[in-house]
């Protein structure tokens, strides 16, 4: 497709277990993000992937969280043993040469809407 | 103190009014951004900006390096313009986006 795709839209999962959240970037874009939003809060950063540089991690709020981009495209966010103050919406981002606003411009997924119950 | 403030957090307004939204930031920035989020959750880019001003039809970003201060305005505000207006910065360094906790605006027929 011609965005970014995420998937799954929605889950539902237990406290205490492991969710893996998927995001498939526009092809060719070299950058990638994960953001954070909590119900009633703002965009927080997660991580940000750039070509084959080490990734920035500074925003994973806990060693339970991790994320990889295989192959420079399709990334994974894993949350081990999740707990309830994860539930939130993952929005995954990314971006490359050809944007109208410019290279940086940052395209956004639909969402994973993440509720650990 | 975020590091990004957006003001008002609420904004109801009448379709045809000129509507504007503040972002005040305290970092060392390369660029910001305004994105819109509407009711679906889904989020676009505005705009990108890291001088000056820029207009996209009736949408008009302009940013004040020195004060530190971006606004956003919409002329001629119509109902489909209700959705959640976000100011975000990338800090000089490093690669993140720091975001305001956005602006609610409805706009009534």
């Amino acid at each position: 497709g011609a965005g970014v795709s995420q998937s799954p839209s929605n889950k539902v999962t237990e406290k205490g277990k492991d969710v893996e959240l998927r995001c498939d970037p526009i092809s060719g874009h070299t950058a990638l993000y994960w953001y954070r939003q909590s119900l009633g809060q703002g965009l927080e950063f997660l991580i940000y992937f750039q070509g084959n540089s080490a990734p920035d991690k500074s925003g994973l709020p806990s060693d339970r969280f991790s994320a990889e981009r295989t192959g420079g495209s399709v990334s994974t966010l894993t949350i081990q043993r999740t707990q309830q103050e994860d539930s939130a919406v993952y929005l995954c981002a990314s971006s490359g040469p050809g944007a109208t606003l410019g290279p940086n411009e940052q395209f956004f997924g639909p969402g994973t809407r993440l509720t650990v119950l | 103190k975020n590091e990004v403030e957006q003001s008002p957090q609420n904004l109801t307004a009448q379709e045809g009014e000129f509507i504007t939204i503040n972002c005040s930031y305290s970092v060392g920035i390369s660029a910001l951004h305004w994105l819109q989020q509407h009711p679906g959750g889904g989020i676009v880019s505005l705009f990108m900006l890291s001088s000056g001003k820029k207009k996209h039809g009736r949408l008009i970003a302009t940013i004040n390096i020195q004060e530190k201060h971006s606004s956003l305005h919409i002329t001629a505000s119509h109902p489909r313009d209700s959705a959640v207006y976000i100011c975000a910065v990338k800090e000089t360094s490093g690669s993140r986006l720091t975001f305001g906790e956005g602006t609610q605006l409805t706009v009534n027929p």
